[in-house]
């Protein structure tokens, strides 16, 4: 199994621009995730996903932010328009079900010039 | 709001000593805890999952053991390797979402 895989690895991008950010989970998995890491907040939830529907998006920090998963093998995270503040590096992580170990991919690093 | 709190925040230790990293969460009513590593620039990759009727999990040389009523979860790593040097995070499930609260990680570095 290939894991999680997001892509692209690094993202460089100067403010205003619109990022986007992909996941493909891991193939029969049903729940994905998006976290964030930061040094000053550490990891945090932005949004899940159970059966490609959001559950729980309260995580997500502004109406600049969305995140959608039109089918079982792919989610995109967008941010529009991106700001400096949004530099992190963005977690996508899957796993089988509620109470499951959960897989993550190896995360995009993003930076906002 | 649960809160999960990792102590030491760093810890460094010479090649084959036995050591122990704690975790500690501020609501009880956890479904379970799932301990985590981090290499520098990579994802986390799970360790140890413990369900919350679970007192304790083991894999190899790592032994995660969980004491609900006090909040409180140990990872114990016998005969520590450079191998091991990361930073190790835990994480709880709390509520009837499936959403994890992580702590803020102890970064351990194994020395030759």
């Amino acid at each position: 199994d290939a894991g999680v895989i997001q892509s692209p690895r690094h993202e460089v991008t100067e403010m205003g621009q619109e990022v986007t950010l992909r996941c493909k989970p891991i193939s029969g998995h049903d729940y994905l995730f998006w976290y964030r890491q930061t040094m000053m907040r550490g990891l945090e939830l932005l949004i899940y996903f159970n059966n490609n529907v959001p559950i729980d998006d309260s995580g997500m920090p502004e109406d600049r932010f969305s995140a959608k998963m039109p089918n079982a093998s792919f989610s995109n995270l967008k941010i529009q328009p991106s700001e400096p503040r949004d530099s992190a590096v963005y977690f996508c992580a899957s796993k089988t079900g509620w109470g499951e170990k959960l897989f993550f991919g190896s995360g995009t690093q993003l930076s906002v010039l | 709001k649960q809160e999960v709190t990792q102590i030491p925040a760093a810890l460094s230790v010479p090649e084959g000593e036995n050591l122990v990293l704690n975790c500690s969460f501020t609501d009880s009513a956890i479904y379970n805890l799932q301990w985590f590593r981090q290499d520098p620039g990579k994802g986390l990759t799970s360790l140890l999952l413990i369900q919350s009727s679970q007192r304790e999990q083991t894999s190899g040389r790592l032994n995660a053991s969980l004491d609900k009523s006090s909040g409180r979860s140990t990872l114990y790593i016998a005969a520590s390797q450079p191998g091991d040097s990361a930073t190790y995070l835990c994480a709880v499930n709390t509520g009837t979402a499936s959403k994890l609260t992580f702590g803020t990680g102890t970064r351990l570095q194994v020395t030759l």
